[in-house]
Order: C-alpha cells, then sequence, then structure tokens
C-alpha cells in the first residue's frame, strides 16, 4: 500500500516555464487536495476535488490548474511559473464521508528561478 | 472563513518541562487534527479530535477538545529532545452534503527541546 505518492521530489524552473506535479494514491479516496508550504504560513490550501470529474478553488488557486479524470490522480499544473510560487507543495487524500483522516504525501520542493 | 490561530509560534524549553500549545479556531467545525513536521519532511499525524471533550494521549502528548470554547490544546508533560519538530493544528470544516471540504492550517507551533 503506497498511500499518497507525489512526483517531482525537487524541481527548478524557469520563470515562464510551466509543469506539472503528479499526485496519485491508492486508497480509493474520494477527496484530493494540494496545498502549498510557506514559512511562517503553515499550509494553504491551492484546489480540491471531492471525486472524478469535480473539482474546486481553495484559498490561493491563482496561477494553478487541476482536473481530475480518475479517482487515483490529481495532477497539479502550473502555467506560467512565478518565482512567488516557490514553496513546498504537499497532496493530501480522504474519504469524503464524515470521519476520514487525511494522508499526506512527501511533498515537492519547488524552485522558481 | 474559517481562521485558526496557534500560540505560541515558537517555544524552547528544557528537558524535563511541561507546556501546552493552543489553538483557536473562528467557526463550528467537525473534527480537528494535530500534525507533527520535521525538517524537510511530511506531516505525521498525532491525534483525531472528534467531539466535544475529547482528549487523547500517546506518549508524552495530549491533546484536548473544547467544541464551546472552539480551541483545542496539546500538553507536552517532561518534554524530551526526540519531541523537538512543528507542530500543526487543523480544523476540518468538511460537512455532509455542505459541498465544502477546507482543511484549514494554524501557523504551527516550532518547539525546540533544549537538553
Amino acid at each position: 500500500n503506497a498511500g499518497v505518492t507525489q512526483t517531482p521530489k525537487f524541481q527548478v524552473l524557469k520563470t515562464g516555464q510551466s509543469m506539472t506535479l503528479q499526485c496519485a494514491q491508492d486508497m480509493n479516496h474520494e477527496y484530493m487536495s494540494w496545498y502549498r508550504q510557506d514559512p511562517g504560513m503553515g499550509l494553504r490550501l491551492i484546489h480540491y476535488s471531492v471525486g472524478a470529474g469535480i473539482t474546486d478553488q481553495g484559498e490561493v488557486p491563482n496561477g494553478y490548474n487541476v482536473s481530475r479524470s480518475t479517482t487515483e490522480d490529481f495532477p497539479l499544473r502550473l502555467l506560467s511559473a512565478a518565482p512567488s510560487q516557490t514553496s513546498v507543495y504537499f497532496c493530501a487524500s480522504s474519504y469524503s464521508r464524515q470521519g476520514g483522516g487525511y494522508t499526506f504525501g512527501s511533498g515537492t520542493r519547488l524552485t522558481v528561478v | 472563513e474559517l481562521k485558526v490561530e496557534q500560540n505560541p509560534l515558537f517555544l524552547s524549553m528544557q528537558e524535563g518541562k511541561n507546556y501546552t500549545i493552543y489553538c483557536n479556531y473562528s467557526t463550528t467545525s467537525d473534527r480537528l487534527y494535530w500534525y507533527r513536521q520535521d525538517p524537510g519532511k511530511s506531516l505525521e499525524s498525532l491525534f483525531v479530535l472528534l467531539s466535544n471533550g475529547a482528549v487523547k494521549q500517546e506518549g508524552r502528548l495530549m491533546a484536548s477538545l473544547d467544541t464551546k470554547a472552539r480551541l483545542s490544546t496539546l500538553h507536552i508533560t517532561a518534554a524530551v529532545h526526540d519531541l523537538s519538530a512543528t507542530y500543526f493544528c487543523a480544523v476540518d470544516n468538511r460537512r455532509s452534503g455542505a459541498g465544502s471540504y477546507q482543511l484549514t492550517f494554524g501557523k504551527g507551533t516550532k518547539l525546540s527541546v533544549i537538553p
């Protein structure tokens, strides 16, 4: 049971480049989400999904795009990277029914230069 | 908008001492979580608190929840160096049928236990 798998673990981008952060879970969780963690800010929700084909914005969605074509995968796309997107990104999943806890991936450390 | 406030944000304590981290939140919630994060690592789940008056203990850590006061505490007993980490509380305002699933984090408490 792999849990939540994020790739890559580290990435350096140039301003203006695009890329996709991958997130996959094998627990059949309906709910998946992306957070960014910045020093002194805690974790802030970017986008989330409550099932295949259903996504919604979180607190800081600008500059990011998501889709959910399968239950297992929830990729996060940076459309045109900016230095302000330098951060550590975490993917999390959960059952959407009441009582489900959250499982976090190991994180992706992104630097935009 | 749900707001979660932790204090203190930084805590330096000697081994063997006791201390409490506080987590206040602004709206009614279904459940509250405590996580531990070591430098460069992901979040490790410590406690899930589901109801008013819930108390859970694991080793030297004890967490409690008062939903009426919208307050959770993480109490550290006889601290040891291995407890040095950043601790986050997070409030889940997921509601059945509401279509809103938000896990809102506090800013974290960086704990340093000094030998």
